[in-house]
């Protein structure tokens, strides 16, 4: 993913509805993914990883998605609630690499 | 300590003039990671730390930019002739071992610099 300047991506869900998240990445040589979740004020915090070997993972109420033929990730939040209301970012490791490279974002909106 | 610290939460700085961003990583951590990100957009990696390693300096975008870790524990970014574009939230993480650290970075809450 790149950046997307000062107009990040917004996903607006109802509450209680199902959210999912995209983001597309640029190394075919990357091989552990990570996504992120970063609430106003805050750091970023880890949620789910998922590594190449492995196309899903399951967690409590996300589902990370890998399709490596056309470098997709995908985040599914289940019944989403106020609390999800944040900014979401995905990070690729390159292998062998030594650190993290981060997606533009998506900020997520919870409707009531 | 239980998690990245990062200090000062704020700072608001003159144009031109140096700055020095403090991160305490968590305790036996490894590895530590200083991030730049704007306003609105992701996270620029700027440098890391692994053990007596060499840092990889390959993210800072100038030479007015450079950091140190003493002791392999609190880590130091400084600033110096400070611009209008330093204007940013730096972003410290710290991790067991390099890169494919289990579930990856921590991250601290970050240092909010304004340069006016």
């Amino acid at each position: 993913g790149e950046s997307v300047g000062l107009h990040l991506p917004t996903l607006s869900v109802q509450e209680g509805d199902n959210s999912i998240i995209n983001c597309a990445y640029s190394n075919s040589a990357s091989d552990y993914f990570i996504w992120y979740k970063q609430e106003s004020g805050k750091g970023p915090q880890f949620i789910i990883d998922i590594r190449s070997n492995m196309d899903k993972r399951q967690g409590q109420r996300v589902t990370v998605l890998l399709n490596k033929t056309v470098k997709h990730l995908s985040l599914q939040i289940a019944a989403t609630q106020p609390g999800d209301s944040a900014v979401y970012f995905c990070a690729e490791n390159r292998a062998a690499g030594n650190k993290l490279t981060f997606g533009g974002g998506t900020r997520v909106l919870v409707k009531p | 300590g239980a998690g990245v610290s990062q200090s000062p939460s704020n700072k608001v700085t003159e144009k031109g003039k140096d700055v020095e961003l403090r991160c305490d990583p968590i305790s036996g951590h490894t590895a530590l990671y200083w991030y730049r990100q704007s306003l609105g957009q992701g996270l620029e990696f700027l440098i890391y730390f692994q053990g007596n390693s060499a840092p990889d300096k390959s993210g800072l975008p100038s030479d007015r930019f450079s950091a140190e870790r003493t002791g392999g524990s609190v880590s130091t970014l400084t600033i110096q002739r400070t611009q209008q574009e330093d204007s940013a939230v730096y972003l410290c993480a710290s991790s067991l071992q390099l890169g494919r650290g289990l579930h990856g970075y921590t991250f601290g809450s970050g240092t909010r610099l304004t340069v006016v």
